[in-house]
C-alpha cells in the first residue's frame, strides 16, 4: 500500500541553523501538508500546497518557513533559522483531491533545536 | 478555526467496548475524523465521517455524530491491547487544514 515516507526520522540542530525537512507523498496525490506536533500538545496545521503554490498557511508558518516541491516527488519544508521552540515532530500529509477528504500522513520527523 | 476538545485519558480491560468522545465548536465542519497514532508512529487514518451523516461502522469502528450537541464519538468493540494508542479527532471546514483535538490517550489492560 502505498505510504508517505519523510527524512529523516530524527534531526538535530543549533538554534539559528537551517533545516531542510523532507518527503515523498502518495505518488499520485495533488494536495500536499506539513502539521507540528509540539510534544505533549496537539498536532498543528502549518501550511497546505497544490499546484506549486501555497493554498493556505497557518499564523504558525511566518517567513522562517518556506516550503517546496523541487521535482515531480518530493515535498520539503525549510525552517530558515531555527530556534527553541521549533522543536517538535513534523508531519507530511497529502491528499489526492481536496475533496478526496482523506489525509495520509507520514511517520513524522522529529526535530530537535538546542 | 475551530477548538476541538477530547478527554485525555481513557482506560478499559480488554474484551471491553471503548468509547472515545470530541466535542467541536466549528458549526461549519463538514468532514469529521479520527486519527490513531501508536508510539513513536505517524498518524493513521482510522476513519472518516460526513456532517449529514449521523453514524458510520467500519468492523470494529462506529463513529457517531450528534450535529446539534456538536458532539463526535468513536466506539471500538472488543477493544484489544493493539488498540492501546493515541486517538485524535479532527475536523475540517471548507479549507485545507484539519483541526485536532489534544488526543486521548487509549489504555487497554488484560
Amino acid at each position: 500500500e502505498p505510504e508517505v515516507t519523510q527524512t529523516p526520522s530524527h534531526q538535530v540542530t543549533q538554534m539559528g541553523q537551517e533545516v531542510i525537512l523532507r518527503c515523498v507523498p502518495i505518488s499520485n496525490h495533488l494536495y500536499f501538508y506539513w502539521y507540528r506536533q509540539i510534544l505533549g500538545q496537539k498536532v498543528e496545521f502549518l501550511v497546505s500546497f497544490y499546484n506549486n503554490e501555497i493554498s493556505e498557511k497557518s499564523e504558525i508558518f511566518d517567513d522562517q518557513f518556506s516550503v517546496e516541491r523541487p521535482d515531480g516527488s518530493n515535498f520539503t519544508l525549510k525552517i530558515r533559522s531555527t530556534k527553541l521552540e521549533d522543536s517538535a515532530m513534523y508531519f507530511c500529509a497529502s491528499n489526492l483531491k481536496t475533496g478526496g477528504y482523506e489525509q495520509y500522513f507520514g511517520p513524522g520527523t522529529r526535530l530537535t533545536v538546542t | 478555526g475551530e477548538d476541538v476538545e477530547q478527554s485525555l485519558f481513557l482506560s478499559v480491560r480488554e474484551g471491553d467496548s471503548s468509547v472515545i468522545n470530541c466535542t467541536y465548536t466549528d458549526s461549519s465542519s463538514t468532514y469529521l475524523y479520527w486519527y490513531k497514532q501508536e508510539p513513536g508512529a505517524g498518524l493513521q487514518l482510522l476513519t472518516y465521517i460526513f456532517s449529514n451523516m449521523d453514524m458510520k461502522q467500519d468492523q470494529r469502528l462506529t463513529v457517531l455524530l450528534n450535529k446539534k450537541d456538536k458532539h463526535l464519538s468513536l466506539r471500538i468493540a472488543d477493544t484489544q491491547t493493539g488498540d492501546s494508542a493515541i486517538y485524535f479527532c479532527a475536523g475540517r471546514d471548507s479549507g485545507y487544514a484539519l483541526n485536532f483535538g489534544k488526543g486521548t490517550s487509549l489504555l487497554v489492560t488484560p
